[in-house]
């Protein structure tokens, strides 16, 4: 048990387009997903936590309006990269820990963004 | 702040060699440390964490605050352990959120 799917896997856009990345917990419940970002060849970053039922905690430096994140359900978190820019072109992933407490964070694949 | 830095960003053994992956911290309070791996195409994943104090796949990594220290680290390595391996910190009280480092790719030679 315990996998998180992300959707999509990839995608291409053109500059100033918004694109949504889906994080889904397919076999158990999240009240705690996280947002991360990875440049080529680094680590990753985490951009924001997202708490189902209430708004999302953004790191530092993060801008809250550009990217967009929503946790309608313990299954399902959502990022929108809003008008995106090349410069927003990397990879995004996703994890989810499991209501309850447990400290274990459970990854996605994660999702390519390119912005043309 | 926290701060997390892997000083190797690769690290090549033969099989059945001993390996290291050092992982050091900096951070003011009590952290909690954890080490992922990413074997090819596939995703991150837990390997193991300092609270837990076991062996897993034959690494081990022991905290040493003196130090503000978290090596991998495992007696004899096999091809199989070749991967990228993530060391991370939590901040305990921060329900989770999770800093990493850059990342070590080690590859085993056989």
């Amino acid at each position: 048990g315990a996998v998180v799917s992300q959707h999509p896997s990839w995608v291409i856009c053109k500059s100033g387009t918004s694109v949504k990345i889906e994080c889904r917990s397919l076999d158990f419940q999240a009240t705690t997903m996280f947002w991360y970002r990875q440049f080529p060849k680094q680590s990753l970053m985490l951009m924001a936590t997202s708490n189902e039922g209430s708004k999302a905690t953004y790191e530092q430096g993060v801008e809250k309006d550009k990217f967009l994140i929503n946790h309608a359900s313990l299954t399902l978190s959502t990022l929108t990269v809003t008008s995106a820019h090349p410069e927003d072109s990397s990879f995004y992933i996703c994890s989810a820990r499991r209501a309850g407490g447990e400290e274990t964070q459970y990854f996605g694949p994660g999702t390519r963004l390119l912005v043309l | 702040a926290q701060r997390v830095t892997q000083p190797e960003k690769l690290l090549s053994v033969f099989k059945g060699a001993p390996v290291e992956l050092k992982c050091n911290y900096s951070y003011s309070g009590s952290p909690e440390l954890f080490w992922y791996v990413q074997y090819s195409r596939q995703r991150l994943q837990l390997l193991l964490r300092h609270i837990s104090r076991e062996s897993i796949k034959g690494f081990t990594a022991d905290l040493n605050k003196g130090e503000t220290s978290f090596h991998l680290k495992k007696p004899f390595a096999q091809e199989e352990d070749s991967a990228m391996y993530y060391c991370a910190l939590s901040r305990g009280s921060t329900l989770g959120r999770l800093y990493f480092g850059r990342g070590t790719q080690l590859t085993v030679w056989p």
